[in-house]
């Protein structure tokens, strides 16, 4: 079985500030995906970026920068220069290969400040 | 303009009402899923289908019938709810099941209520 925790419910961040956003996933599989997703209040899911179990590097995707840490089992989300459109609830999700299941955290609901 | 489109986006029904929610996507992708997302819950996958044919059924309630007439529709027929099948309904495809990095693209949810 796969486990997803996101242990902040809510952040602040200032406009123009860079975040980090924590995931932590615990899972037997050796092969799987990592995923962040934006949800804005009007209820998509808008997929923001990727991560290999097997990826040497680090993802990212504009703005968007995953810190993907294997042995730690973490794959902290890095949002730069925040915008107002960033506030939003975050997901943090996973999926092992083979398998349909995309499985979910809770979320993070960031707010930026003006 | 989004990949992956749900109608209707808000849907109030009572309880003995016969109602469907339509997904449609338009990326070209093989499997289409279902997923609820209630309140202080994290999201539930309802049902996958890859290729029309349905191949995960997560317990969902008889009450949920899903429809795949083909790998670009998908239909979620509801009838005779709870109040506590309130939630938002994510209509959402991929190009393929069995790949971890296949990414899972979501419409913008069906916000259904029940009276």
């Amino acid at each position: 079985a796969q486990k997803i925790t996101q242990t902040q419910p809510g952040m602040f961040v200032q406009e123009k500030e860079a975040v980090t956003l924590d995931c932590t996933y615990d899972t037997s599989d050796p092969s799987y995906g990592l995923f962040w997703y934006k949800q804005p209040s009007s209820g998509e899911m808008i997929f923001l970026i990727y991560q290999g179990s097997y990826d040497q590097q680090n993802a990212t995707e504009g703005r968007y920068s995953l810190n993907f840490q294997k042995a730690r089992k973490s794959a902290n989300l890095v949002i730069s220069a925040s915008q107002l459109g960033d506030s939003a609830m975050y997901f943090c999700a996973m999926r092992a290969a083979g398998s349909y299941q995309l499985t979910f955290g809770k979320g993070t609901k960031l707010s930026v400040i003006p | 303009e989004t990949g992956v489109t749900q109608t209707p986006r808000h849907l109030v029904m009572g309880m003995t009402n016969k109602k469907s929610l339509k997904c449609e996507q338009h990326l070209g992708h093989n499997a289409m899923y279902w997923y609820k997302q209630s309140a202080k819950k994290p999201l539930e996958l309802m049902f996958v289908y890859n290729f029309k044919e349905q191949t995960e059924n997560n317990s969902v309630p008889s009450r949920f019938s899903p429809e795949c007439p083909n790998s670009s529709h998908l239909f979620l027929h509801l009838h005779t709810l709870q109040p506590e099948d309130s939630a938002l309904y994510l209509c959402a495809s991929s190009q393929d099941e069995g790949f971890s990095g296949n990414t899972i693209y979501f419409g913008e949810g069906s916000w259904l209520t029940v009276v």
